[in-house]
């Protein structure tokens, strides 16, 4: 089936570490996107990336990194200088920006710390 | 950063009532997006909307796009247990800004 497939569903981070959370796209879309879901509020956007070997930083980027190596994967470290970083975790894809097609979501991994 | 005035923030229903929901802002947008979000999982396309004035239905519900490109509401008739969840209203600014804006989101209960 073709779709967004984010893994961990749950992860947990000890202090001072950095954690790696995974999406994956078969949908041969262009442009991916990360954002940060907390309790009571809408999505804000972290990081996003228009093409491969390029990416842009989203209304929340500190503490947080990206790569896009690869057109259907966009991986999203979390690291230690994020000091408050459980939340929701959502990865969206789209076919691009001229495209006029909607963002499409994963199913999102929680992050919580120990 | 921009933002988008969702409302109400929560609903309490009886199964059977319709319902609506409206998302405004102060900046122009020219792309309403509407998602709805079930619990530990990520938001699911209900409509897109992507010209003023457009009317849109998709089964039980509809969405239109405001003539001012600032405001789109969303009904749901006769709602469903299976309707509750949070709503989310998303915009994409005119001129193509490469990202969406949220709202905070409608939470919607419905009561058997």
């Amino acid at each position: 089936d073709g779709g967004i497939t984010q893994s961990p569903k749950y992860l947990f981070r000890k202090e001072g570490q950095n954690v790696t959370l995974s999406c994956e796209q078969n949908l041969n879309h262009d442009a991916m996107y990360w954002y940060r879901q907390d309790p009571g509020q809408g999505l804000r956007l972290i990081y996003y990336s228009q093409i491969v070997n390029d990416f842009q930083k989203g209304d929340i980027a500190e503490g947080y990194s990206v790569s896009r190596e690869k057109k259907e994967s966009f991986p999203l470290t979390v690291t230690s200088a994020q000091k408050n970083p459980t939340a929701f975790y959502l990865c969206a894809s789209t076919s691009g920006l001229l495209s006029n097609q909607p963002q499409h979501f994963g199913d999102g991994t929680r992050l919580s710390i120990l | 950063g921009q933002q988008l005035n969702q409302s109400p923030q929560s609903m309490f229903i009886q199964e059977g009532e319709d319902v609506s929901m409206n998302c405004t802002s102060s900046s122009i947008f020219n792309t309403w997006l509407w998602y709805k979000q079930d619990p530990g999982e990520g938001p699911v396309l209900l409509i897109a909307l992507y010209k003023a004035g457009e009317l849109t239905s998709n089964g039980r519900l509809t969405a239109q796009f405001g003539i001012t490109r600032k405001d789109s509401f969303l009904n749901i008739s006769a709602s469903i247990p299976s309707d509750v969840g949070i709503y989310f209203c998303a915009g994409e600014t005119q001129g193509g800004s490469e990202k969406l804006v949220f709202g905070k989101g409608t939470k919607l209960t419905v009561n058997p």
